[in-house]
């Protein structure tokens, strides 16, 4: 079955390390997107990508990165520089970046910072 | 800016209610999603409506593109439907750029 694959699901970091969440997809999806969820409050996004070999910065970007060298693929990485980085992330994708598109989401990975 | 308000916030009904979630954007809409979050954090994506209404089982998604509301309702709510539902608003900010923003999300418990 199609869709889209998040691992860990659970990752405990020490402060000043960088971890890297996988997100793979198997959908054929042009469009991927990262978002981070706390607590109380609408998923934000981080970073999202339209095709392979570009991303853009979403509305959270500092103290992450991305990567999209393969259509199915697209990690993410949170750095030393994210000051709060204990949260919920969402990978999701979409067939193309119009609103006519279902968005599928993956599990999600738990990220804690001890 | 574009916001997105959901109410309410938490919502407990027995089970056999009728549920009714509201959601009010500021801006106009491209589509507007409607989710469902789990307890173990995985989202299942339930309609996706520009106009009109839309209809999946016991599930029920209307939208009022002239007052910017959309209401997700359920009928004969089971035990099984709580979750976090949460609204989307899929808008165009410019010419081939288009954004989400998502309303903090609507808790519910059904309880038996």
């Amino acid at each position: 079955d199609g869709g889209i694959t998040q691992s860990p699901k659970y990752l405990f970091r020490k402060e000043g390390q960088n971890v890297t969440l996988s997100c793979e997809q198997n959908l054929n999806h042009d469009a991927m997107y990262w978002y981070r969820q706390d607590p109380g409050q609408g998923l934000r996004l981080i970073y999202y990508s339209q095709i392979v070999n570009d991303f853009q910065k979403g509305d959270i970007a500092e103290g992450y990165s991305v990567s999209r060298e393969k259509k199915e693929s697209f990690p993410l990485t949170v750095t030393s520089a994210q000051k709060n980085p204990t949260a919920f992330y969402l990978c999701a994708s979409s067939m193309g970046k119009t609103a006519a598109n279902v968005l599928t989401f993956g599990a999600g990975s738990r990220l804690t910072v001890l | 800016k574009n916001e997105v308000e959901q109410s309410p916030q938490n919502l407990t009904a027995q089970e056999g209610e009728f549920i009714t979630i509201n959601c009010s954007y500021s801006v106009g809409i491209s589509a507007l999603h409607w989710l469902q979050q789990h307890p173990g954090g995985g989202i299942v994506s339930l309609f996706m409506l520009s106009s009109g209404k839309k209809k999946h089982g016991r599930l029920i998604a209307t939208i009022n593109i002239q007052e910017k509301h959309s209401s997700l309702h359920i009928t004969a709510s089971h035990p099984r439907d709580s979750a976090v539902y949460i609204c989307v608003d899929w808008w165009a900010i410019e010419v081939g750029a288009q954004k989400l923003v998502f309303g903090q999300g609507t808790r519910l418990t059904i309880n038996p």
